[in-house]
């Protein structure tokens, strides 16, 4: 079975503090994918990036980064000089890399920049 | 490039009624799924289409739901007869092809059911 544990609910910040939200996962496969989502107020759910489990790489995009430990199931993300329209909640989301096409996604965390 | 549509946006209905929400995937997409968002579940998978062909309907409620999708651009959601506790939001994403690709995420329809 799989599980994405989110376990900040909430996280407030002031802006342009940095700001890391965590995600554990469990998993039985050897091969997986993780993801970040973000849904802001508006209510759509936009995807921010995919990482598959033969590459523990950090990786940056801007003001975002990410960090891949295998070795303790984690893929953190974040948020550097944080931005009111970085107010949103983030979900991180977990896939076999082969046969189960499904999504099992975190609980979310509710992110919120106070300017 | 136009993302995956859904509507209505916003649905309000009376219980009993029956509610169709409608999805068109990314063009050139070959995989859709429909999940529904509620504050005590979270984000769950109700059912998912490979080329059009339902493959895992697991997540499905009960039998008042059903999912259709008649040819590569179009797919329907229905409940009949709803319940105000099927009140949500369903969104709608569309992957491109193997099960390595990103799924991509329409607006969503917020459902009430009164």
């Amino acid at each position: 079975a799989q599980k994405v544990t989110q376990a900040q609910t909430e996280i407030s910040v002031v802006e342009k503090e940095d700001v890391t939200l965590d995600c554990v996962y469990e998993t039985r496969d050897t091969t997986y994918y993780l993801f970040w989502y973000k849904q802001p107020p508006s209510g759509e759910l936009v995807f921010l990036i995919r990482r598959n489990s033969f590459d523990e790489q950090n990786e940056i995009s801007g003001r975002y980064s990410w960090n891949f430990q295998k070795s303790t199931s984690s893929f953190n993300f974040t948020i550097t000089a944080s931005q009111v329209v970085d107010s949103a909640v983030y979900f991180c989301a977990l896939s076999a890399y082969f046969g189960n096409e499904k999504l099992t996604f975190g609980t979310g965390t509710r992110l919120t920049i106070i300017p | 490039d136009a993302g995956v549509i859904q509507s209505p946006r916003h649905e309000v209905t009376e219980m009993g009624q029956e509610v169709t929400l409608r999805c068109k995937p990314i063009s050139g997409h070959n995989s859709l799924f429909w999940y529904r968002q509620t504050m005590m579940r979270g984000l769950e998978l109700l059912i998912y289409f490979n080329n059009n062909v339902p493959i895992d309907d697991s997540g499905m409620p009960e039998d008042r739901f059903s999912a259709k999708m008649p040819n590569a651009s179009f797919s329907t959601l229905k409940i009949q007869p709803s319940e105000p506790r099927d009140s949500a939001v369903y969104f709608c994403a569309s992957r491109q092809g193997a099960d390595t690709d990103t799924q991509y995420f329409g607006p969503g329809t917020r459902l009430t059911v009164l």
